[in-house]
């Protein structure tokens, strides 16, 4: 069984350019959850979504920042206009439907380095 | 705002001692969930813990979840250079409605290096 897909692994930005981050999540989960790990620091939750909703995105910076789940496809993290501060490990998590939703299993991440 | 204070931050041994790694909250948890994250990968799902004194072992590994759900422990008996990495716990919790929120709370993690 894959595991939960990220890419690209890494992805190097300009300043003031966008930068797109694709996750997959396991077969049979339709949970999808966003984190954001800075250097020496713990994993921040981002936002939490399911197919076509967002649930929760109390983590999220209220600007340049979006998120989406759609139908069909991968969840896409959005961050617009990037700053050199948005340089980080960004992971992707997900869940089972309806069971054992706290239990989250995590892809390799995208690394994240904006010039 | 909830925290999560892994214990201790860095633990350097050599190959066959014995460890433990801790995490404690002043918050109560409906699970915790503990991973092991390699440089440059995602973490990996070790174990989850939900019911309060519960004790689980995976091989050289026990961990307990405290009986308020407060604060949990993971044990390394025998530990071995391929043990080395970043142990980070995290805790889930429960919504007003009865759901669970869905985000979790990691601690900062706890650095082990295993000397052969």
């Amino acid at each position: 069984n894959a595991g939960v897909m990220q890419n690209p692994r890494h992805l190097v930005r300009r300043r003031g350019q966008e930068a797109r981050l694709r996750c997959s999540p396991m077969k049979g989960h339709s949970h999808v959850y966003w984190y954001r790990q800075l250097p020496e620091e713990g994993l921040k939750f981002m936002v939490y979504l399911q197919k076509e909703n967002i649930i929760d995105e109390s983590g999220m910076p209220k600007e340049r920042f979006s998120a989406e789940f759609p139908k069909e496809g991968p969840s896409i993290l959005r961050i617009q206009q990037v700053v050199r501060g948005d340089s980080a490990a960004y992971f992707c998590a997900s869940s089972p439907v309806d069971r054992d939703q706290e239990t989250q299993y995590f892809g390799p991440g995208t690394r994240l380095l904006v010039l | 705002t909830q925290l999560l204070e892994q214990s201790p931050q860095f633990l350097s041994i050599q190959e066959g001692e014995n460890l433990t790694v801790y995490c404690n909250s002043s918050s109560v948890f409906s699970s915790l969930q503990w991973y092991r994250q390699e440089p440059g990968e995602g973490p990996v799902l070790l174990v989850t813990v939900v019911t309060g004194g519960e004790v689980k072992k995976l091989k050289r590994l026990t961990f307990q979840f405290g009986d308020a759900r407060k604060d949990s422990s993971l044990h390394i008996t025998a530990a071995q250079p391929g043990d080395t990495g970043l142990y980070l716990c995290a805790g889930a919790t429960h919504s007003l409605q009865g759901g669970s929120q869905g985000n979790l709370i990691f601690g900062k993690g706890t650095k082990l290096s295993v000397k052969p």
